[in-house]
Parts: structure tokens; C-alpha cells; sequence
């Protein structure tokens, strides 16, 4: 079974430019989060899709991060403009539906993205 | 909001020795607490978990408990071999009680196992 891919692996891009991310979870999995490390911090929460509706956005840090996930697949995370502040590994992980108790998150790869 | 304190920051170990790395959760609702391990270039992943049914779960050189009371929990690694060089993050979720919300992470620890 394939695991959640992510792409690009690593993005470098400048100051005010344009960036998206694209995230493919699991199949069949409803759940969908995105998730950033700046270096040498903890791992923030950004964002969770159940299928393609926002359930919680609660950790974007401001209007500049766009998120969709159209169809209930694949997710994508715009970054526009890039800042400095933007460059880290951002995750996405995925994991099967479930309210009542958690299920495994399975991460991806992660994107690098640096911003010059 | 759940916080997460991970310590140590780095944590170096001869190999064969064991490795204890301790979190402690601020939410007392919370009730899921899983271990992720990073080995670089690489994502996360889920190496162990625990619920707050239960205080300890092992699984073969891997063990995790959990302290209710005092709010803390903790990974116990033994018999260290090189290939458990990486960063291992704790993590709690965000608000308590069940469901698929997204997790709060620990800073990681950056376990080295010294030959």
C-alpha cells in the first residue's frame, strides 16, 4: 500500500513569490492535516480536512496560507505571498475516519521549503 | 489549549544502554499520547502509543507510561542499537477527549547512540 507522498520534496523560492505544496494521503483515508517544523522546534499543527471539508484551521498562522482539498483526495497548501518567517518541513499525514477514539496519523515526507 | 513539554533536547547513550525520554500535557482530558520517530530526510512516524486506560504498553525493546496524576508520560527505549539514532517526538492532542484532531507536538529529542 502506498503512503502519503508529498511534492515537492524541496522548494526554494524568493521573498513575495507564489508557492504550492501538494499532499496525497492514503487511500480511503477521510482524514487529512497539515502540519509545519520550523527548525529546531516542534512540529505545529496547521490545519485537518475531513474529506474535502475544513474541520479545523485553528493553527494557520495568517490569511497569506490557502488550503483546499477538492474532491476529498489530494490536498494542496498555497503559500502566497512567501515570507521569510514561511521556510520549514511541512507534513502532511492522513488517517482513517474514526470520531470516537484516534487512529494513527501517517506522515509524509515532508516539502522543505525555503524562502530567500 | 494542550502543551506539550519535551525533555531532553539531546539525549546521548553508549550503545546497549537504555534511553528515557520524558513529556508532560497540560489538558488532564487528554487521552491519547503516541511517539513519533524522525530519522532524517524521512516523515514521522508512529512508533508506540498509549491510552489513558492503561499505564505502561511495551512493545519488544520499546515501552511507554503514562502518569495520569502528574500529567506526564514517557518512552523507554533498551538495549540501544544504532539504527534508534534520531528524533523522537511526543505528542497529545490538542484538546482532550476522542476523535481525529490534530496533534500537539513536544519539541523532539535528538537521541544519539554512540557506538
Amino acid at each position: 500500500e502506498a503512503g502519503v507522498t508529498q511534492f515537492p520534496s524541496h522548494s526554494v523560492i524568493e521573498k513575495g513569490q507564489t508557492v504550492t505544496l501538494r499532499c496525497d494521503p492514503i487511500s480511503g483515508h477521510d482524514n487529512l492535516y497539515w502540519y509545519r517544523r520550523v527548525m529546531g522546534k516542534e512540529i505545529k499543527f496547521l490545519l485537518h480536512f475531513v474529506k474535502e471539508s475544513k474541520q479545523d484551521e485553528s493553527g494557520m498562522p495568517n490569511n497569506r496560507f490557502l488550503a483546499e482539498r477538492t474532491g476529498g483526495t489530494y490536498s494542496t497548501l498555497k503559500v502566497q505571498p512567501a515570507e521569510l518567517e514561511d521556510s520549514g518541513v511541512y507534513f502532511c499525514a492522513s488517517s482513517l475516519a474514526d470520531r470516537a477514539s484516534y487512529n494513527e496519523q501517517f506522515f509524509g515526507p515532508g516539502t522543505r521549503l525555503t524562502v530567500l | 489549549g494542550e502543551n506539550v513539554e519535551q525533555h531532553p533536547s539531546t539525549l546521548s547513550v553508549q550503545e546497549g544502554d537504555s534511553a528515557v525520554i520524558k513529556c508532560t500535557y497540560s489538558d488532564s482530558a487528554s487521552n491519547y499520547f503516541p511517539w513519533y520517530k524522525q530519522e532524517l530526510g524521512k516523515g514521522p512516524q508512529l512508533i508506540i502509543d498509549i491510552r489513558s486506560n492503561v499505564g505502561e504498553k511495551k512493545d519488544q525493546r520499546i515501552a511507554v507510561t503514562l502518569n495520569k496524576t502528574a500529567k506526564h508520560f514517557s518512552l523507554h527505549i533498551t538495549e540501544t542499537q544504532p539504527e534508534d539514532s534520531a528524533v523522537y517526538f511526543c505528542a497529545a492532542p490538542p484538546r482532550g477527549g476522542g476523535g481525529a484532531d490534530g496533534l500537539t507536538f513536544g519539541k523532539g529529542t535528538h537521541l544519539i547512540i554512540q557506538p
